[in-house]
Order: C-alpha cells, then sequence, then structure tokens
C-alpha cells in the first residue's frame, strides 16, 4: 500500500530564517505530487505541484519555493520566511495520467512564525 | 476560474441526527470533478469521495450519502444517525479536466461538531 510521510509535524522559525519541509512517498511511482497551504480556519491553497523528476509548477507568486530531486520526494523551501508564512503545511500525493485522481494527504507540518 | 463554496461555517448537532454539509461549484469545463475530503483534529486530510460531472446517480456508503445536482452545481454531503466520531472539518473540492495534474479547488470548509 502507498504511504506519505511528512516532516517535521511542528517547527517554530524565526523571521528571517531559511526552511526546509520534506515529503516521501512509498509503495507508488512516478506520482504527482503537491504542496498546499491551509492558514488558520481557510481552504487550502495549492502552492506547487509536480509530475515528474525536476518538473515543478507554481500556482500563487511568493516567498516559497519547490523542489523534486528524486521521484517520490517533494521539498519546500525558503530562503527567509516572512511572517506570512506561518500556517499548516500539507503534502500530497496522486496516480499519475489525469486530472480525475484523488489526492492523498499527509498529516502536515504546523510552521509558526515568530 | 473554479471556485468552491461552503457556506456553513460551523454545525452542531446532538449524536443520532442527520446533518447535511452543503458545496455549490462554479466552473466552466463541461468535465470535471468532486471530492470531499474529511479533516480530523489531528489535521490530516482524509478522502472520502470522488465524482465524475458525468456521472450524476447519487451515492451511498454505510452512513454517508451524497447528493449531485448539476442542475444546481451542488454536491451535497448528508451523514445519518451522526456520531461523535463524525466531528471534524469537511472540504468539498473541486478539479478540472486539464492535463495530468488533479488541481484542486476547495472550499473553506464545514465544521461539523457532534455532541452527546
Amino acid at each position: 500500500s502507498q504511504t506519505i510521510h511528512q516532516w517535521p509535524a511542528t517547527l517554530v522559525q524565526p523571521v528571517g530564517s531559511p526552511l526546509s519541509l520534506e515529503c516521501t512517498v512509498e509503495g507508488t511511482s512516478n506520482p504527482n505530487l503537491y504542496w498546499y497551504r491551509q492558514a488558520a480556519g481557510r481552504g487550502l491553497q495549492l502552492l506547487f505541484y509536480s509530475v515528474g523528476i525536476g518538473q515543478i509548477s507554481s500556482e500563487v507568486p511568493q516567498n516559497l519555493s519547490a523542489s523534486r530531486p528524486q521521484d517520490r520526494q517533494f521539498i519546500l523551501s525558503s530562503k527567509k520566511l516572512l511572517l506570512s508564512d506561518s500556517g499548516f503545511y500539507l503534502c500530497a500525493w496522486s496516480y499519475t495520467g489525469s486530472s480525475n485522481q484523488p489526492q492523498h494527504f499527509g498529516d502536515g507540518t504546523r510552521l509558526s512564525i515568530l | 476560474a473554479q471556485k468552491v463554496t461552503q457556506a456553513q461555517t460551523e454545525i452542531s448537532v446532538v449524536e443520532k441526527e442527520d446533518v447535511t454539509l452543503d458545496c455549490v461549484y462554479e466552473t466552466r469545463d463541461t468535465t470535471y470533478y468532486l471530492f470531499w475530503y474529511k479533516q480530523p483534529p489531528s489535521g490530516e486530510l482524509v478522502f472520502l469521495i470522488r465524482r465524475n460531472s458525468f456521472d450524476e446517480q447519487n451515492e451511498i456508503s454505510g452512513r454517508y450519502s451524497w447528493n449531485f445536482q448539476k442542475s444546481t452545481s451542488s454536491f451535497n454531503f448528508t451523514i445519518t444517525a451522526s456520531q461523535v466520531v463524525d466531528s471534524a472539518v469537511y472540504f468539498c473540492a473541486l478539479s478540472g479536466h486539464t492535463g495530468t495534474a488533479s488541481k484542486l479547488t476547495f472550499g473553506t470548509g464545514t465544521r461539523l461538531q457532534v455532541t452527546l
């Protein structure tokens, strides 16, 4: 069966510090991978998605970047965090090939910026 | 642009009551896909159901049922005989028929509180 791992679960960072959140998927090959952010009391906003190694699509302009160095690894990064980067970050995967595939989510990372 | 509206921000019911969560969507795509997810207090999103735009048949899974009405652009979710374990935030989402990635547009969610 497929599993998705996300870490860390919780992170407190000062403004201006760098960020690296990691997500890995097991049990499937060439998945589509996604990063979402959920602000407090809000819905989920798609930040990035990837359909293959090195292929990253950005949905919203922001202070963040994403990379996919390996087939089942997806990394969310920032060089200098802003207060507005606080939120709950969720990684997800889906089978490739069609937009009708449901996405399966990790447990999320709660990021607080001080 | 796609849009999903969940007008009910929060609903409180007593256990064993039936409850319906509303979802209204907007899209220009003729083929699209609708989803419901559950987010328990622990935070992860759990996939519940997917519905294709060309299949308006309603679906029942145990205490859960979904009513898809294309004429009113609605995809409502009913929980029958609610239980405390149903307490969570429920999200409705929409994906267009474009490309190879399912880019989901989420509603803002409905928080369901089931009490004894």
